[in-house]
């Protein structure tokens, strides 16, 4: 069983242009969870997500941030116009159904995002 | 609000010597879990232990343990005769019931020395 795949690994961008960060969830899991870790600083949570629904996006940036997880395919986190300020690592977790809350949370491997 | 409090930043020790990493945190709720992970210089995270807060029982696993105390808020993190491949980043995380961030403290970077 797979675990949490994110691509890409390492991603590069400009200042101004737009960051796709993907995480397709282990079999059997809907419950998805975006994390970011600053340099040097601990993971923040993101928003958290189950298939088609946005459940809580509390710790997004109100501006140039959107995520998505629909009903067929991965996760998506979406980062418009990056700025130097978004470099980070993006994690995505994932729980199943049911256990969300009350069971361990499987991170993916993470996305390191840098943005020139 | 949940709050995590891990005031050791670094922690440097020579291998074979047991190191203990603290772990302070403060909750309204009752119940909730409680867990560490690691991130190993790879980056990735690894799961480690998750404690659910009425069980106070002390945990063992091979050279790591943990000591959960309630009354105090605290859930420390030992590792026993220490080993290079155990340099890593800690992280200590709270998880109220029915809530689904884990709230991660700042982490302590533990390296252990040859």
């Amino acid at each position: 069983n797979a675990g949490v795949m994110q691509n890409p690994r390492h991603l590069v961008r400009r200042r101004g242009q737009e960051a796709r960060l993907r995480c397709s969830p282990m079999k059997g899991h809907s419950h998805v969870y975006w994390y970011r870790q600053l340099p040097e600083e601990g993971l923040k949570f993101m928003v958290y997500l189950q298939k088609e629904n946005i459940i809580d996006e509390s710790g997004m940036p109100k501006e140039r941030f959107s995520a998505e997880f629909p009903k067929e395919g991965p996760s998506i986190l979406r980062i418009q116009q990056v700025v130097r300020g978004d470099s980070a690592a993006y994690f995505c977790a994932s729980s199943p159904p049911g256990l969300a809350g009350v069971g361990e949370q499987f991170f993916g491997p993470g996305t390191r995002l840098t943005v020139l | 609000a949940q709050k995590v409090t891990q005031a050791q930043t670094e922690i440097s020790v020579v291998e074979k010597e047991d190191v203990t990493l603290d772990c302070v945190y403060e909750t309204r709720d009752t119940t909730y879990y409680l867990f560490w992970y690691k991130q190993p210089p790879s980056g990735e995270l690894v799961f480690l232990i998750r404690r659910n807060s009425f069980d106070e029982q002390n945990e063992i696993s091979g050279r790591y343990s943990w000591n959960f105390q309630k009354s105090t808020s605290s859930f420390n993190f030992t590792i026993t005769a220490s080993q290079v491949v155990d340099s890593a980043v800690y992280f200590c995380a709270p998880l109220p019931p029915g809530a689904q961030k884990l709230v991660f403290g700042q982490g302590t970077r533990l390296t252990i020395n040859p």
